[in-house]
């Protein structure tokens, strides 16, 4: 399996909201990336794991929250989300560190309302 | 903290001219950089990357030169086919993080 999966695949939530993006890769990588996409601009890197620990938080808000359950998943807990939190939501994974090739999931497109 | 500049911000081709799209990077601790595609709506996808201690790398119709005493990076396609119309992002990567330029929308006309 050379790929890494999202879901959802679109999210609609209001601002009080709790939801979770789900990422599932099975390629052995250990290190694991979530990044926030807006619409004509480039992935922004927001959390990195290395080996199922919190490496890297690039000052995000804490009504982002990641956790890594194990090797081959990661999650971003969302809560109280503000209308500008709205983008394409990607996960990717490498080998080991960040400058092994990144392979990227399909996104989560999420609308805060 | 690294700052990658990509230019152009659009480019339009004939089929079968080449394409070239440059980037500059600040960080001289930077020493991957790889090359992604993205259609609309799609994910981005590796094209092809470069190490710091190589100065070009080449796949079929598409090629990457790497100058790190002037820390510039560059994209080569030939032959351009309307399916390689996307977004291209370059970017340049340490121990630390990928920053990516802001990319180039390519479309080739047929």
């Amino acid at each position: 399996d050379t790929e890494v999966t999202q879901t959802p695949k679109h999210l609609v939530m209001g601002m009080t909201n709790k939801k979770s993006l789900k990422c599932e890769q099975h390629m052995g990588h250990r290190a694991m990336y979530w990044y926030k996409q807006k619409a004509k601009k480039p992935p922004e890197l927001m959390f990195v794991y290395s080996y199922e620990k919190l490496s890297i938080n690039e000052s995000v808000p804490s009504r982002f929250s990641p956790e890594c359950p194990n090797s081959s998943l990661l999650n971003l807990h969302l809560h109280a989300l503000q209308p500008e939190d709205s983008a394409l939501y990607l996960c990717a994974s490498s080998q080991a560190i960040v400058t092994d090739t990144q392979y990227f999931g399909p996104g989560t497109r999420l609308t805060v309302l | 903290g690294e700052n990658v500049e990509q230019h152009p911000s659009t480019l339009s081709v004939q089929e079968g001219d080449s394409a070239v799209i440059k980037c500059t990077y600040s960080d001289s601790a930077s020493n991957y950089f790889p090359w992604y595609k993205q259609e609309l709506g799609k994910r981005p996808q590796l094209i092809i990357d470069i190490r710091s201690n190589v100065g070009e790398k080449k796949d079929q119709r598409i090629a990457v030169t790497l100058n790190k005493t002037a820390k510039h990076f560059s994209l080569h396609i030939t032959e351009t086919q309307p399916e390689d119309s996307a977004v291209y992002f370059c970017a340049a990567g340490s121990n630390y993080k990928l920053t990516f330029g802001k990319g180039t929308l390519l479309t080739v006309n047929p």
